[in-house]
């Protein structure tokens, strides 16, 4: 089956630092992806969604400034958490979502930031 | 706008029992409806969709849902509870070709010895 990696799984940075998280689809491409993020016992919010070679669409709310995506190939886009502060912390999920009919979209493992 | 009501927040089933987990949706156009699993500190895994034909969709795990046009509903069942089902269950509504997914807040499933 389609496999989704994030990197790191978890981190923690200190207050004012970057940080970059990845997202692999392992064996197949991805022409879009999305990241979520997940407060402790709730759901997913959709922050964004990260389309090859193009600039990410970001949902109301989120700040792009603040919230880098770059999706510069097939298997891979990045997130990068600029100038984090402690309420930045959260869990952080991307999905990948397949080129083809029947379109699949696989969910990577998740990554916590925790930032002190 | 789409939005997803799981109505119980907490869900406590004995082993052996079986399960029930309700899921409301608010769509404008032919939903396709996904019901994930999630074990604490770690990503969705898919257990099952609803794109068109068949209103009961099987899935992975002993899963199975129906999809109720009527009652706006994909409830998500399974007639005997695993220990190890224990871990919480998002419903989820979106587009075909995978737009954008929304999200309930989610049910967690508690299975009792």
């Amino acid at each position: 089956g389609a496999v989704v990696s994030q990197h790191p799984s978890w981190v923690i940075c200190k207050s004012g630092t970057s940080v970059k998280i990845e997202c692999r689809s392992l064996d197949f491409q991805a022409t879009t992806m999305f990241w979520y993020r997940q407060f402790p016992k709730q759901s997913l919010m959709l922050m964004a969604t990260s389309n090859e070679g193009s600039k990410a669409t970001y949902e109301q709310g989120v700040e792009k400034d603040k919230f880098l995506i770059n999706h510069a190939s097939l298997t891979l886009s990045t997130l990068t958490v600029t100038s984090a502060h402690p309420e930045d912390s959260s869990f952080y999920i991307c999905s990948a979502r397949t080129t083809v009919r029947p379109y699949e979209q696989y969910f990577g493992p998740g990554t916590r930031l925790t930032v002190t | 706008a789409q939005s997803v009501t799981q109505p119980d927040i907490h869900i406590t089933v004995s082993e052996g029992a079986s399960l029930e987990l309700r899921c409301n949706y608010s769509y404008g156009a032919t939903p396709y409806l996904f019901w994930y699993v999630q074990s604490p500190g770690q990503g969705l895994q898919l257990l099952l969709k609803y794109f068109s034909g068949d209103t009961l969709v099987q899935g992975i795990k002993g899963f199975e849902a129906e999809f109720k046009r009527s009652q706006s509903s994909f409830n998500l069942r399974k007639p005997s509870v695993h220990w190890s089902d224990a871990a919480e269950y998002f419903c989820a509504v979106g587009a075909e070709g995978y737009s954008t997914l929304t999200f309930g807040k989610g049910t967690m499933l508690l299975v009792s010895p």
